[in-house]
């Protein structure tokens, strides 16, 4: 079965503090994977859709990676406006292409 | 260029209830998921809807229903409401079905309480 672990599940900065946020993946014939970025008592706002091991992609403050086993989500010097819950989801042949998401991480930026 | 949209917002049901809640797809889009979020979890996938028929179903009851209209708009009806399905109820929509790494855009949600 398709597994998707985000770590930390929380995270407290100090604003301009820079860190990573993880998501490990086990499924074959990776389609997509996405990163969400979700407000407390709103909907999931699409971040990026990363494709192949090697990939890049860029945000302002954030950059998304990926390799063949996770993700890495960098946050460059964030701002208390950064704080949010960041989800992570696979989109594979195994889970009929549906996205299965991870429990998230939870972003706290102190000022 | 409108998003996702859903309603209602908020709603409060008594158990054994009936509830049904509404979703616009993003222009364009004529796929169709629904998603429910509790609490400190990540979105567990109900159902997909694709040319009015449903298409894939998550791990979830019969009472879990749904309808997709011409116009890709879609319900989602869940019957005899139980105090667990208290939670952010999530649309989320996409052009066709998946298959290709297709981006989903995800609404506001509706926050359903069972009491």
């Amino acid at each position: 079965e398709d597994q998707v672990t985000q770590s930390p599940e929380a995270l407290r900065l100090q604003e301009g503090e820079s860190s990573s946020l993880n998501c490990s993946y086990t499924v074959s014939g990776l389609r997509g994977l996405f990163w969400y970025r979700q407000d407390p008592g709103k909907g999931p706002e699409f971040l990026f859709t990363l494709y192949s091991a090697g990939e890049e992609k860029e945000k302002e403050r954030l950059k998304a990676t990926l390799t063949k086993k996770e993700s890495f989500l960098h946050i460059t010097a964030p701002k208390p406006e950064d704080s949010a819950t960041y989800l992570c989801a696979v989109q594979a042949p195994g889970g009929s292409y549906i996205p299965t998401f991870g429990r998230g991480t939870s972003l706290i930026v102190h000022p | 260029d409108a998003g996702v949209t859903q309603s209602p917002t908020h709603l409060i049901k008594t158990r054994g209830q009936q509830v049904t809640l509404r979703c616009s797809p993003k222009s364009g889009h004529d796929t169709v998921s629904w998603y429910q979020q509790a609490l400190g979890q990540g979105p567990q996938f109900i159902f997909q809807y694709y040319e009015e028929e449903e298409r894939q179903r998550g791990n979830f009851p019969d009472r879990f229903s749904g309808h997709q209209f011409p116009n890709y708009s879609s319900e989602l009806n869940v019957n005899a409401l139980l105090l667990g399905d208290s939670a952010l109820y999530l649309c989320a929509s996409s052009p066709s079905p998946q298959g290709t790494g297709n981006t989903i855009y995800f609404g506001e949600g509706s926050w359903l309480t069972v009491v």
